[in-house]
Parts: structure tokens; C-alpha cells; sequence
């Protein structure tokens, strides 16, 4: 499995407070992606980063930014939390690889973090 | 507009049986890999198999095939000989264009299996 950590597992927060959620990785990808998976839409991507200090929007990045200073951090915050951002939050990673292979195709996923604001 | 459509929120089968999970998909490249991935009730997201566009044959992993149909633009995950541990979410996803190991998914809604003994 690859080695991603999500931290914390599970967090509950009140309205309005700052939120960072941690995604850190051991296996040196390049690509680093936050999504959000809600019932009946899916997995949704937030934020994603192509590097260290590039990152870019995804389908729903309002209200979330990210910052990702070493290859092995991708942070995801949530400036002021509010009830619709309770959501369960994956982060993947993925790398072009040799030899070529359908790993190269893959998304690895994190175990996620249910994030409940009251 | 939604790109990954899978119309069956949950379905059941009975154990030892095969089950077809539809998904369909809208996509203006040429090239572009198409994915299945299964959430059981732990949470995780397991991949389990992949489909280029440019594949002639349909992908196979042990029993799990994937039936495309480019000129429908559909990518139906078949399961066959259900078991009991294949009760799960299944997520149909689909990534535009060439990878090179970037790989920014859209993903449908998932459909929810539960196998029957």
C-alpha cells in the first residue's frame, strides 16, 4: 500500500473556526490531490499540486486553500469552517513510474478524514 | 455538465452470481483512461481496474472485467461470481487526456452493492 497519512482521522469544529487538515506521503510522488466525497456526488476534487509551491483549483475550491512547501506535505485548510464543508476528505498522490505500467494510471488514496462542523 | 453518470445508486445480487455496475461517460478527448475504484464499509478506496481509450481489449483483473463500449461512450464494471466481501460503493471515474502519472479524476456518484447469501 502506498504510504499516505491523514491526520487527524476524525476532527469535529464549530462554525467559523480555521481548520488544517495534513496529507503526508513517504513515497515521493509528484502529484498530490484533495478530494471531498459527499453522498451522491461522489468524490469531488478541492485542490490539487503538480510540485512544491504549485498547486491549483479543482471542482469545488471555494473556501479551501492549500499550501504544499516539501514533496511529502500537502495542507489543506479551511479558513473559516462552515456546515456545508462537513464532508469525509481524501488525499491521493500519483507518479509516472518505471517500468511503464497501469500504476501509472492510479490514483492512491489516503484512509480520509471525517470532518463534522457543528 | 456531468461527465461520469452512474445511473444505479444500489443494487443487489445474489452470492456466486455475476452483476453488471453501468457507468457511463462524456469526454471530447481522444484520449483519455477510465477507472473503477470500490469503497467498502471501512472507507478506503481500493482501485481495481483500468481502461485506456486507446485499449483494444476490454480490461481484465481476476473477476473483474470491464466492458467498454467507446462508440457508447460507456464503461461497465461486470463482477463475476459475487462474494459477500464484494459489498461495497463502487466508483466509475475517468481522467481527460494523457496521465504521465497526472492523474486528476472525475468521478460518477457510485453505486451501492450489497451481495445476498
Amino acid at each position: 500500500d502506498a504510504g499516505i497519512t491523514q491526520s487527524p482521522r476524525h476532527k469535529v469544529t464549530e462554525t467559523g473556526t480555521p481548520v488544517t487538515l495534513r496529507c503526508h506521503q513517504t513515497e515521493n510522488h509528484r502529484y498530490m490531490y484533495w478530494y471531498r466525497q459527499d453522498p451522491g456526488h461522489g468524490l469531488r476534487l478541492i485542490h490539487y499540486s503538480y510540485g512544491v509551491k504549485d498547486t491549483d483549483k479543482g471542482e469545488v475550491s471555494d473556501g479551501y486553500s492549500v499550501s504544499r512547501s516539501k514533496t511529502e506535505d500537502f495542507l489543506l485548510t479551511l479558513e473559516s469552517a462552515t456546515s456545508s464543508q462537513t464532508s469525509v476528505y481524501f488525499c491521493a498522490i500519483s507518479d509516472f513510474m518505471l517500468p511503464i505500467s497501469t500504476t501509472n494510471e492510479k490514483l492512491f488514496f489516503g484512509s480520509g478524514t471525517q470532518l463534522s462542523v457543528l | 455538465a456531468q461527465k461520469i453518470t452512474q445511473t444505479q445508486p444500489g443494487m443487489f445480487v445474489q452470492e456466486k452470481e455475476a452483476v453488471t455496475l453501468d457507468c457511463t461517460y462524456d469526454t471530447s478527448d481522444q484520449s483519455y483512461g477510465l477507472f473503477w475504484y470500490k469503497q467498502p464499509s471501512s472507507g478506503e478506496m481500493i482501485f481495481l481496474i483500468y481502461q485506456g481509450s486507446y485499449d483494444e481489449q476490454n480490461a481484465t483483473e481476476g473477476r473483474y472485467s470491464l466492458n467498454f463500449q467507446k462508440a457508447r461512450k460507456s464503461a461497465n464494471l461486470v463482477i463475476s461470481a459475487s462474494q459477500l466481501g464484494d459489498s461495497a460503493m463502487y466508483f466509475c471515474a475517468m481522467r481527460e487526456g494523457f496521465s504521465g502519472g497526472y492523474n486528476k479524476l472525475i468521478f460518477g456518484a457510485g453505486t451501492r452493492l450489497a451481495v445476498h447469501p
